[in-house]
């Protein structure tokens, strides 16, 4: 059974700081893929980065990038130099036959 | 290239009544996915269709029901709404079934459903 856990419901970021959203993961599966999208207000989700379970370079998407650090089942979304507009709900999710969410984090970008 | 579609973009419904909600994949996806979001929640997957053929269901009752056409354009139909249908209803397509491979899903701006 798949399983994605994200253990901060809330995260404050000051504008044009780093932050660090994290997302464990559990599957019994050899080959895996791990996304994170991004939820603003109006619903849609935005897909930001995707890591290949077997893919050795950690992932990067301008000023995405995903810290995926298998031993540990960890797969933590890198936000550099905040923006107003980042702020938003972020999921956590694992490819399998559909998409498998975590519970979200709501990130505010304090100016 | 025209992105997903979805409609109606919101919509009020009492319990007991049936509900229609329509979605229109990206130009040359040939998958959809319904995913539903209750307030606070991840998305939570439905089924999928690939092909107008369901390919996978996720833990909902079969009062969800869906359909695909000949144009990859998807129905989702739920009867007997219940108050806790309320919610976010996501369509997204893909090209391909999902699996092994890599797909990436593309995600319409979702419909909110409210039953009274």
């Amino acid at each position: 059974a798949q399983k994605i856990t994200q253990t901060q419901p809330g995260m404050f970021v000051q504008e044009k700081e780093a932050v660090t959203l994290d997302c464990t993961y559990d599957t019994s599966d050899q080959s895996y893929g791990l996304f994170w999208y991004k939820q603003p207000s109006s619903g849609e989700m935005i897909f930001l980065i995707y890591q290949g379970s077997y893919d050795e370079q950690n992932a990067t998407e301008g000023r995405y990038s995903l810290n995926f650090q298998k031993a540990r089942k960890s797969a933590n979304l890198v936000i550099s130099a905040s923006q107003l507009g980042d702020s938003a709900m972020y999921f956590c999710a694992m490819r399998g036959p559909f998409l498998f969410f975590g519970t979200g984090t709501r990130l505010t970008v304090i100016p | 290239e025209t992105g997903v579609t979805q409609s109606p973009t919101h919509l009020i419904k009492t319990r007991g009544q049936q509900v229609t909600l329509r979605c229109s994949s990206q130009s040359g996806h040939n998958t959809v996915s319904w995913y539903q979001q209750a307030l606070g929640q991840g998305p939570q997957f439905i089924f999928q269709y690939y092909r107008e053929e369901e390919n996978g269901r996720g833990n909902f009752p079969p009062r969800f029901s869906g359909l695909q056409f000949p144009n990859y354009s998807s129905e989702l139909n739920v009867n007997a709404l219940e108050l806790d249908d309320s919610a976010l209803y996501l369509c997204a397509s893909s090209l391909g079934r999902g699996g092994a491979s890599y797909n990436e899903q593309f995600f319409g701006p979702g419909t909110r459903l409210t039953v009274l």
